[in-house]
Formats: C-alpha cells, sequence, structure tokens
C-alpha cells in the first residue's frame, strides 16, 4: 500500500485565517481524494483531486472555501480559507491502490478554529 | 442521496467473543464493499474488502455480503480489547474508479 505523509498533524487557527494541508505519497497516483471527518461523525469527501486538472468538489463543498492543488502525481495540498470556528474537523488525504481495493488515508490533520 | 447505514453503538461484547457489525446500503449497482478500522485519534485503516455474495475470511475477520438484501456484516471472532475501535463501512459506488460513501461508524468496546 502506498503511504502518505500528511501535515500538519494538528493546528489551531485564528478565524478569518486560512490553512494549507500537504500529502505527500511515496509512489505516483492518479487520483488523490480528500476528506473531512467532523467530530464524532464519519468521513465526508471534498473533492478528487487529479495532476493537471481541477479538483472536482462534492455538494456542499466549494472552491473558493477549499482550493486545492495538485502539481504532480505525488503531491497535493488542501487550504481551509477564512476559516470559522463549523471548520473545526479533522481532514484527511487519501489515494486508491488500485481500483476496487480500497484507499489508503494520510495520518489527518486536526483542525482547530478558535 | 446515495445513504451507507450502521448502528452507532457503542457495542460492548466480552473479551473472546464473537462482535457482530452491520451494515445497509441503498445504493443496488454498488459492487465493493469495504469494513476500515479506526482507532480514536487515528485515520482509518483497511481491514476488509467484499466483492462478491457469501462470506470472506481473513484471520478473525469475517465479512459477509448479500446484495440482494443489500446488507454487509463484518464478525471478528475471539475479540480482543485491541478490537476496542470504530468501524466504519464503506460503498464505493463506482466500479471503474473510487466514489466511497462511508457509514457512520459503530463503536466497539471489548471488556476484558
Amino acid at each position: 500500500s502506498a503511504v502518505i505523509s500528511q501535515k500538519p498533524s494538528r493546528d489551531i487557527c485564528q478565524r478569518g485565517t486560512s490553512l494549507t494541508i500537504q500529502c505527500q505519497v511515496d509512489s505516483q497516483v492518479t487520483m488523490m481524494f480528500w476528506y473531512r471527518q467532523q467530530p464524532g461523525q464519519s468521513l465526508t469527501l471534498i473533492a478528487t483531486a487529479n495532476q493537471g486538472s481541477e479538483a472536482t468538489y462534492e455538494s456542499g463543498f466549494v472552491i473558493d472555501k477549499f482550493p486545492i492543488s495538485r502539481p504532480n502525481l505525488t503531491f497535493s495540498t488542501l487550504t481551509v480559507s477564512n476559516m470559522s470556528p463549523e471548520d473545526s474537523s479533522i481532514y484527511l488525504c487519501s489515494v486508491e491502490d488500485t481500483p476496487n481495493l480500497g484507499t489508503t488515508f494520510g495520518s489527518g490533520t486536526r483542525l482547530t478554529v478558535v | 442521496q446515495k445513504e451507507v447505514e450502521q448502528n452507532s453503538g457503542p457495542l460492548s461484547v466480552p473479551e473472546g467473543a464473537i462482535a457482530s457489525l452491520n451494515c445497509t446500503y441503498s445504493d443496488r449497482v454498488s459492487q465493493s464493499f469495504f469494513w476500515y478500522r479506526q482507532y480514536s485519534g487515528k485515520s482509518p485503516e483497511l481491514i476488509m474488502s467484499i466483492y462478491s455474495n457469501g462470506d470472506k475470511e481473513d484471520g478473525r475477520f469475517t465479512a459477509q455480503l448479500n446484495k440482494a438484501s443489500q446488507y454487509v456484516s463484518l464478525l471478528i471472532r475471539d475479540s480482543q480489547p485491541s478490537d476496542s475501535a470504530t468501524y466504519l463501512c464503506a460503498v464505493n459506488l463506482d466500479n471503474y474508479g473510487q466514489n466511497f460513501v462511508f457509514g457512520p461508524g459503530t463503536r466497539l468496546s471489548v471488556l476484558p
């Protein structure tokens, strides 16, 4: 399975600021995914990021709030912009190893907005 | 809206017992199903995948799939305190790529 390095692991941020989360994969992958896990809840897909194209966002998530970069096949960033306390969550990146063999997650970023 | 349902728990079982975790899904065309384990403060890790009706065994874990009933389950035999975690059921809606819908998770507590 792919190994994903995600950072920062946690951060406490002031409302109105932005935080960029980075994920580095140890192998080339076509698709990378960004999820949010709000406290006590399951995972919700934010967007899918393919190298060389704009990310595809799920309903309820917009590019202005969660801009994503995917400059190459091993790296992606998610920015949480103009943060409010409602953005306090765990953010996870993931990659598919091969189709229909599940997904591997990074270690997550625990974000608290105060 | 594609949905995946699980009992939120907590499900408490004594050490050595069988833990049974259940999941139902709404999308009939789904072909691949997964169970993830998530320890508190950690990211989910894949423990089982199943694609065909019937049972699939891997060590102490058995996944069961019944597509007609849109039901998938996970049995954990000889439960250990280290199995205490939240178990997430996930359904891939895309047969050629990845479009996961996760259930809310069932919190399992194995009592020593």
